[in-house]
């Protein structure tokens, strides 16, 4: 099993749609949770970071169930500008007590006129 | 603030030959990493060095791949002989600690013929 699984996409949704990602972990002892975005043949930016009571920014929201060991982003009133690659990243702390981001494999929107 | 630097942005080689990344992190970080990221897939962590300390290899090919950390500040990754496989982006990304956001540098996109 991945440690980090995000549904594969692409997703293809029309400007002003909401459209919701997930994502799963494997190690329930992580710490930290994050989602990143990526534009075609960019580098991963930070996108929000993900806490237990959730949060939101603007017209996206994050949510963490740890006793379900899952992540969520969803992203209302969708613009061609949110065509991106969104990847779901999870802190795991190793023997050494530092820790580590750990990728999913991404999930790709298209936001069509 | 400066952000990561990396060089060269891209590189072509031939396999079984050799080749080298440099990363100069944002200053101040102690915590370095090394991902791949192939075409289609989430960023792969190679090596995480915290300070000048490697605190995870584990997904290093340690038969073909080097990394070193000289005085905690930059950082040098190697590939020696190259495979075709090894065409990818290879991402250096540096945090405050191991378990904050991580900013990337632009990445060098590797092409091995």
């Amino acid at each position: 099993r991945k440690e980090v699984e995000q549904d594969p996409g692409p997703f293809n949704v029309p400007e002003g749609a909401t459209v919701a990602f997930n994502c799963t972990y494997s190690n329930s002892a992580s710490q930290s949770f994050f989602w990143y975005r990526q534009d075609c043949r960019k580098e991963p930016k930070l996108l929000m970071s993900v806490y237990s009571s959730g949060n939101e920014d603007g017209r996206f929201t994050a949510q963490l169930n740890r006793a379900s060991q899952y992540i969520s982003l969803l992203i209302r009133d969708s613009k061609l500008s949110d065509s991106a690659t969104y990847l779901c990243v999870v802190t795991e702390f190793g023997s050494s007590n530092t820790g580590k981001l750990i990728f999913g494999q991404g999930t790709t929107l298209q936001v069509k006129p | 603030e400066a952000g990561v630097a990396q060089s060269p942005r891209y590189k072509i080689i031939e396999k079984r030959q050799s080749v080298a990344f440099w990363c100069n992190p944002i200053s101040g970080h102690a915590t370095l990493y090394w991902y791949q990221q192939i075409l289609g897939q989430g960023p792969k962590l190679l090596i995480q060095f915290q300070n000048n300390g490697v605190v995870d290899d584990s997904q290093l090919p340690k038969d073909r791949f080097s990394a070193e950390r000289l005085k905690g500040v930059d950082s040098t990754l190697k590939i020696q002989p190259a495979k075709l496989e090894d065409s990818a982006v290879y991402l250096c990304a540096s945090s405050a600690a191991g378990y904050t956001e991580a900013f990337f540098g632009q990445g060098t996109r590797l092409t091995v013929v």
